[in-house]
């Protein structure tokens, strides 16, 4: 089976700090996706990538960069956490344009 | 841009069908996925249809396909409380991407 592994559950930052959310896959995909999930409003894609090195903004890159320096992981950066950053990020991988495997979310809280 | 719409919240009791809906406007979509995603958990696939078929049957889950209207529908047969989770309609987007667009989710609530 796929594993996509995302190395907090929660996390809790202030206001203004640098945040990293890392992203591991263990199956060789070339597709890597950061998306974040809000009540009412599904899921919505901030920055993908094909490749290593290479990346793509999605739908609200704003405030978001990413890094993916090895195939397996892709690593979203927050430069300067603010309050409506707080949220659920999931992290997904998938093969060329196939279905999306999805690890089991970070729950970020600025305050 | 690309747009997928789902109702928010349904409730059934145990036994019934649950019917899910979704609509979407990007008609050169060539996958169309349901997700389900329990509380504290991450997505996981439950079932996608291709978009050249129009029905899907997997055991207790039906998806139906109307390319013309732009509707996709998730039924599932038998409900239990195990159902329980938020379920969510996606499309491939344009071009060979592997992105995914995502309805805002259906909560399901199933009632002993």
């Amino acid at each position: 089976d796929v594993k996509v592994t995302q190395s907090s559950r929660y996390l809790v930052k202030r206001t203004g700090e640098k945040v990293f959310l890392e992203c591991v896959q263990d199956m060789d995909h070339e597709n890597m996706f950061w998306y974040r999930q809000d009540p009412g409003l599904g899921l919505r894609l901030i920055y993908f990538s094909y490749d290593v090195k290479m990346k793509e903004k999605g739908d609200i890159p704003e405030g978001y960069s990413v890094s993916r320096e090895k195939k397996e992981r892709f690593s979203l950066i927050l430069e300067s956490a603010s309050t409506n950053q707080t949220s659920m990020y999931l992290c997904a991988s998938s093969l060329l344009s196939q279905k999306l495997f999805f690890g089991s979310g970070t729950q970020l809280s600025v305050l | 841009g690309e747009d997928v719409e789902q109702s928010l919240f349904l409730s059934v009791r145990e036994g019934d069908s649950s019917v899910i809906n979704c609509t979407y406007t990007d008609s050169s979509s060539t996958y169309l996925y349901w997700y389900k995603q329990e509380p504290g958990a991450g997505l996981q696939l439950l079932t996608y249809i291709f978009s050249n078929m129009d029905m899907k049957q997997d055991q207790r889950l039906t998806v139906l396909l109307n390319k013309k209207d732009k509707h996709l529908s998730l039924r599932i047969a038998d409900t239990q409380t195990g159902d329980s989770a938020i379920y969510f309609c996606a499309v491939s987007g344009s071009g060979n991407t592997g992105k995914l667009i995502f309805g805002q989710g259906t909560t399901l609530q199933v009632k002993p």
